[in-house]
């Protein structure tokens, strides 16, 4: 079975940093594009950040470009999400979700998993 | 970015109603269009792919049409298990971009 499994979310004062990971089994990780996506309390569902298979290729949504970093560890079969720079605006849930491709990306997001809450307050 | 204006924001229906929901992208996406299912509490769960591709295990009630800048998620015939925020998502450009959801109640 395909799994997807976040940590690392938490409470994080304005400008502090946090990791996030997401543990992948059931399949070969290595071969797959990967995202994280957020969802802030109540609202929708909003694209942060894809890798590639081998983590040459990177790209971010603008509101998150400079202050996060995608990254994997494929001999873990974890994804990463580090994220400094923290503001209130961050304060989500954050999903990460499987791309269908291996080599062309997709950026269609198949599964999900559970998310982590991350909350910056004060 | 592409704008994907989804209506209605909320839906309530009956056991056994057909329900449709819609969805508009702000350009041409040709087929690039997902929908997926949100129950509260837990993560999105993708049900069409290519606007009208059902995914393996899904349903036949559920079902997408559309292509260019006009599509359509219809279930058949509501189930109280249906109950859920849908999205639409585009895949033509990046950064891929959600509808903002179509929160569906039994009436």
């Amino acid at each position: 079975e395909v799994q997807l499994v976040e940590s690392g979310g938490g409470l994080v004062q304005p400008g502090g940093s946090l990791r996030l990971s997401c543990a992948a089994s059931g399949f070969t990780f290595s071969s797959y594009w990967m995202h994280w996506v957020r969802q802030a309390p109540g609202k929708g569902l909003v694209w942060v950040s894809r890798i590639n298979s081998d983590g040459s290729s990177t790209s971010y949504a603008d509101s998150v470009k400079g202050r996060f970093t995608i990254s994997r560890d494929n001999a873990k079969n974890t994804l990463y999400l580090q994220m400094n720079s923290l503001r209130a605006e961050d304060t989500a849930v954050y999903y990460c979700a499987r791309d269908p491709a291996t080599v062309t990306p997709l950026n269609w997001f198949d599964p999900w998993g559970q998310g982590t809450l991350v909350t910056v307050s004060s | 970015d592409i704008q994907m204006t989804q209506s209605p924001s909320s839906l309530s229906a009956s056991v056994g109603d057909r329900v449709t929901i819609t969805c508009q992208a702000s350009q041409d996406i040709s087929n690039y269009l997902n929908w997926y299912q949100q129950k509260p509490g837990k993560a999105p769960k993708l049900l069409i792919y290519d606007a009208s591709n059902l995914e393996t295990g899904v349903p036949s009630r559920f079902s997408g049409s559309g292509s260019g800048t006009d599509f359509t998620f219809t279930i058949s015939s509501l189930q109280p298990e249906d109950i859920a925020t849908y999205y639409c998502q585009q895949y033509d450009n990046l950064p891929p971009t959600f509808g903002q959801g179509t929160k569906l109640e039994i009436k």
